[in-house]
């Protein structure tokens, strides 16, 4: 069973694209909704947190759909700098507690 | 400190042999998560360290790994008679709360097991 599933990609887009990365999750009691990068070798960072009624940071927007279990990042005037892997990261709940389950990452790759 | 600390950054071991990885966590972080990635591979849940409570060991993916948490801050993943799919990169994680603030991360050991 996958509990989170991103499109690997890789996503190939010139500078200035404005490019989408789309995630769903199995489990509908899921809590908390983010966003991850992580470059090449090194430890995932956090983007951004995913709210209910959408949330902006920059060129950067995330959105969440409840209903269809469904997550989205949408990048804007994309520079060379933002070249990563982008993980979709759900809560999960089971007896024991909570952990965040990670999904295996959209790759994007921007070019001059 | 100001950053969770893993230790080592890289190990090589010889097949059969047991290791012993760190993490120390922020200072005041009461969770502590340990993952695994695999090369080209996402991160796999490990085990889940809450406070004073029973951790979640349920990502654990065979009784050769144990992982301990002594007095609520530093945690060691213990990987005994290591197989050559135990190659991998070992992160760790800690968070102020349960997950829902997000974590921050180690920049983990990289295993391999010859």
């Amino acid at each position: 069973r996958k509990e989170v599933e991103q499109d690997p990609g890789p996503f190939n887009v010139p500078e200035g694209a404005t490019v989408a990365f789309n995630c769903t999750y199995s489990n509908s009691a899921s809590q908390s909704f983010f966003w991850y990068r992580q470059d090449c070798r090194k430890e995932p960072k956090l983007l951004m947190s995913v709210y209910s009624s959408g949330n902006e940071d920059g060129r950067f927007t995330a959105q969440l759909n409840r209903a269809s279990q469904y997550i989205s990042l949408l990048i804007r005037d994309s520079k060379l700098s933002d070249s990563a892997t982008y993980l979709c990261v759900v809560n999960f709940w089971n007896q024991a507690g909570t952990a965040l389950i990670f999904g295996k990452g959209t790759t994007l790759s921007v070019s001059s | 400190g100001a950053g969770v600390s893993q230790s080592p950054s890289n190990k090589v071991t010889e097949k059969g042999k047991d290791v012993e990885l760190r993490c120390d966590p922020i200072s005041g972080h009461t969770a502590l998560y340990w993952y695994r990635q695999s090369l080209g591979q996402g991160l796999e849940f490990l085990i889940y360290f809450q406070g004073n409570s029973a951790p979640d060991k349920s990502g654990l993916p065979s009784d050769r790994f144990s992982a301990e948490r002594t007095g609520g801050s530093v945690s060691t993943l213990t990987i005994q008679r290591t197989q050559q799919e135990d190659s991998a990169v070992y992160l760790c994680a800690s968070s102020s709360r349960q997950s829902s603030y997000g974590y921050t991360f180690g920049s983990g050991t990289r295993l391999t097991v010859v």
